[in-house]
């Protein structure tokens, strides 16, 4: 079936604009997630959703990041005034019940802030 | 294609050989310990997990063994084929929480 598929793929922005990532997770996931995941590193946690409901926004960075899940289903990454220091890939992940074992990932967007 | 990490410890082993890689965790409160692998250009990809309250499991080819004494976790893959090649990291998930914590990984390189 359908894994959960993240848009676009690559991104390049320039230093200052804003940036609108996309996760469509597994049909009828409840629990979504967003990592960062910077060259060489393991992925870092940004925040959760359980639903429509954002649980947990701690590793948000800054308050340039927003994500957002309206309706439950797909999940925007928002980046505004993008610095270079937000170049990294951007992974999406979900499951099924409301864990945050087993979760199953997108392959992620590459942004490059130049 | 992307290459996840370029400076992370590395492990060789020849095929058909048992590799071991190795994980020191850092949270006692931690319910729940993950093996992701990641091959270049794609997310993690699930492998096991462990509860707190064992010490092993088996999966297949894999078997994970906890360590809380010494806050210690392996994966042990049996057989290595090549396309085990990949980075693996693991993963700790807290009590009552869902912020899960990855370890920086190991770069496995399976010789033909």
């Amino acid at each position: 079936g359908a894994g959960v598929s993240q848009s676009p793929r690559y991104k390049v922005a320039k230093r200052g604009q804003d940036v609108a990532l996309r996760c469509d997770p597994i049909s009828g996931h409840v629990s979504l997630f967003w990592y960062q995941q910077a060259l060489g590193q393991g992925p870092e946690f940004l925040t959760y959703f359980q639903n429509e409901a954002q649980l947990d926004k701690s590793g948000l960075p800054s308050d340039r990041f927003f994500a957002e899940r309206p309706e439950g289903s797909v999940s925007t990454l928002k980046i505004q005034r993008t610095q270079q220091e937000d170049s990294a890939v951007y992974l999406c992940a979900s499951t099924p019940v409301r864990t945050s074992l087993e979760q199953y990932f997108g392959p992620g967007t590459r942004l490059t802030v130049t | 294609g992307e290459s996840v990490g370029l400076h992370l410890p590395t492990l060789s082993v020849q095929e058909g050989d048992n590799s071991i890689i190795n994980c020191a965790y850092s949270n006692s409160a931690s319910d729940y310990f993950i093996w992701y692998k990641q091959e270049s250009g794609k997310g993690p990809q699930f492998i096991i997990d462990i509860r707190s309250n064992m010490d092993k499991r088996q999966g297949q080819r894999v078997t994970v063994l906890l360590n809380k004494t010494v806050k210690h976790l392996s994966l042990q893959i049996a057989a290595t084929q090549p396309g085990d090649s990949a980075v693996y990291f693991c993963a700790e998930s807290p009590t009552g929480g869902f912020k899960t914590i990855f370890g920086a990984g190991t770069r496995l390189f399976v010789k033909a």
